[in-house]
């Protein structure tokens, strides 16, 4: 079965500081993994994607992530943080592999202070 | 291109009415809608997998007389909340896939549908 762990519900770092949301997932089948950014009372907008080849995927707003076979890891990076990245960040991988449903972490909140 | 809408964006509606919430895909046709229920301040739990023309499949722990859902066409799905009750005020997000690219292609998010019941 496949599951999300997110390390830290909340993360604080100053404006122009690295940003790095923590993601470890499970599953018996190449993952298809994925970060989503929801700002309040918004849907879900996708950051990045991994599904197949290069493991180091470059998304939206200047964020990145790396699939880590090794660590079942897909950390999410971003080398200088922005005030308007403040938001809640999910990590999710797809049921059985593929475009399938997906299963979602529990979020990480990124706060962002001057 | 792969708008998602969902409507209404919020509704707050009596004790034991039933609420109904449209998610449609704008610019693309979708086979297969994700019904998912998010909690304040939680993730989000899939409630149900809706197919065009089929009945949806209901994950475990979700009441599929309660949580109605109805695709009727390739461009709707409905999510009809019977005999609402306080405890299922929640944010209700949904997800559409498109077919016309061909293979797999992602799910795109609706903007969610917060509901209150008073």
């Amino acid at each position: 079965a496949q599951s999300v762990t997110q390390l830290g519900s909340h993360v604080s770092v100053s404006e122009g500081a690295l940003v790095l949301l923590r993601c470890n997932y499970s599953s018996s089948v190449p993952p298809y993994l994925f970060w989503y950014v929801q700002y309040p009372n918004q849907g879900l907008q996708l950051l990045l994607k991994y599904t197949t080849g290069a493991t180091l995927v470059k998304g939206i707003n200047g964020f990145e992530a790396e699939f880590k076979k090794s660590e079942t890891s897909f950390h999410l990076t971003k080398p200088s943080a922005h005030m308007s990245d403040a938001a809640e960040y999910f990590c999710a991988v797809s049921v059985g592999g593929g475009y399938n449903k997906l299963i979602f972490g529990a979020g990480t909140r990124l706060a962002v202070h001057p | 291109g792969a708008v998602v809408s969902q409507h209404p964006s919020w509704v707050i509606c009596k004790s034991g009415t039933s609420v109904k919430i449209e998610c449609r895909s704008l610019d693309f046709q979708a086979t297969t809608m994700f019904w998912y229920r998010q909690f304040p301040k939680q993730s989000l739990m899939l409630m149900a997998t809706s197919n065009e023309g089929s009945k949806a499949t209901y994950e475990q722990g979700v009441e599929k007389d309660k949580f109605l859902i109805n695709h009727a066409s390739l461009t709707l799905s409905t999510l009809t909340v019977t005999s609402a009750h306080p405890e299922d005020s929640s944010f209700y997000i949904c997800s559409a896939r498109d077919m016309a690219a061909g293979g797999e292609t992602e799910a795109f998010f609706g903007q969610g549908t917060r509901l209150t019941v008073v």
